[in-house]
């Protein structure tokens, strides 16, 4: 066990359906990292908030969103889902802003029917 | 834009041998360079580290060596087991300071397949 909690572990859902990931982060880690993994485009990075604040955005769709609550965890919301947004998606912690180290927890694997 | 090359997989080894992986790195600056390893079913394993050129990360029989003057960041091994496979990830992160603090670029993959 990471420390770093994902829910759920998989998710069938529809085209045009919207989903929410959760992400608890390791307990004393303030920075949360989304990333999307899939076998065309590989690990993405998606954003990252640091203590309930966005810090960096990647390639991340207008149809995604996320937020950091005041508890630290962290959602991430997809909507009006596509097949080709069928992919693992990974969330990440780390106790400064730097991210020198990770922790990674073991994803949520996203299928789009 | 950054950017991180690995070397095209699968790579099958029997057991003992000699592990190389080789990565090299497009990257503006003095970038921080990680091996992360991916077990099946699992999510992503921080392996090692080099924060600045010449530094070698190091950790269970896995080394690698920040090398600026090649832009390369090769992992090594010297006796492989069984339970070495996995997928193994290149990548890179500027830490402080930009838009891209504390994003990960990764390579695309390294499949290694150990035979007994």
């Amino acid at each position: 066990d990471s420390g770093v909690t994902q829910t759920p572990k998989h998710l069938i859902t529809a085209t045009g359906q919207r989903v929410t990931l959760r992400c608890s982060p390791r307990s004393g880690d303030l920075s949360v990292y989304w990333y999307q993994q899939s076998l065309d485009q590989g690990l993405q990075f998606l954003i990252q908030y640091y203590n309930g604040e966005e810090r960096a955005k990647g390639n991340i769709l207008e149809r995604f969103s996320a937020q950091q609550f005041p508890d630290l965890h962290s959602e991430l919301n997809l909507s009006s889902l596509e097949l080709g947004d069928s992919a693992l998606y990974f969330c990440a912690s780390s106790v400064d802003p730097g991210g020198l180290g990770y922790t990674f927890g073991s994803g949520t694997r996203l299928t789009v029917v | 834009g950054d950017s991180v090359t690995q070397m095209e997989g699968p790579v099958t080894l029997s057991e003992e041998a000699f592990l190389t992986i080789n990565c090299t790195y497009t990257a503006t600056g003095y970038p921080s360079l990680f091996w992360y390893v991916q077990y099946p079913g699992e999510g992503l394993q921080l392996l090692l580290k080099a924060t600045k050129a010449d530094d070698k990360g190091s950790n269970k029989g896995f080394e690698a060596t920040y090398r600026k003057e090649t832009t390369s960041f090769h992992l090594e091994k010297g006796s492989v087991q069984v339970s070495d496979s996995a997928v193994y990830f290149c990548a890179l992160s500027h830490g402080a300071g930009g838009t891209s603090y504390g994003k990960l670029t990764f390579g695309q993959g390294t499949i290694l397949t150990v035979h007994p």
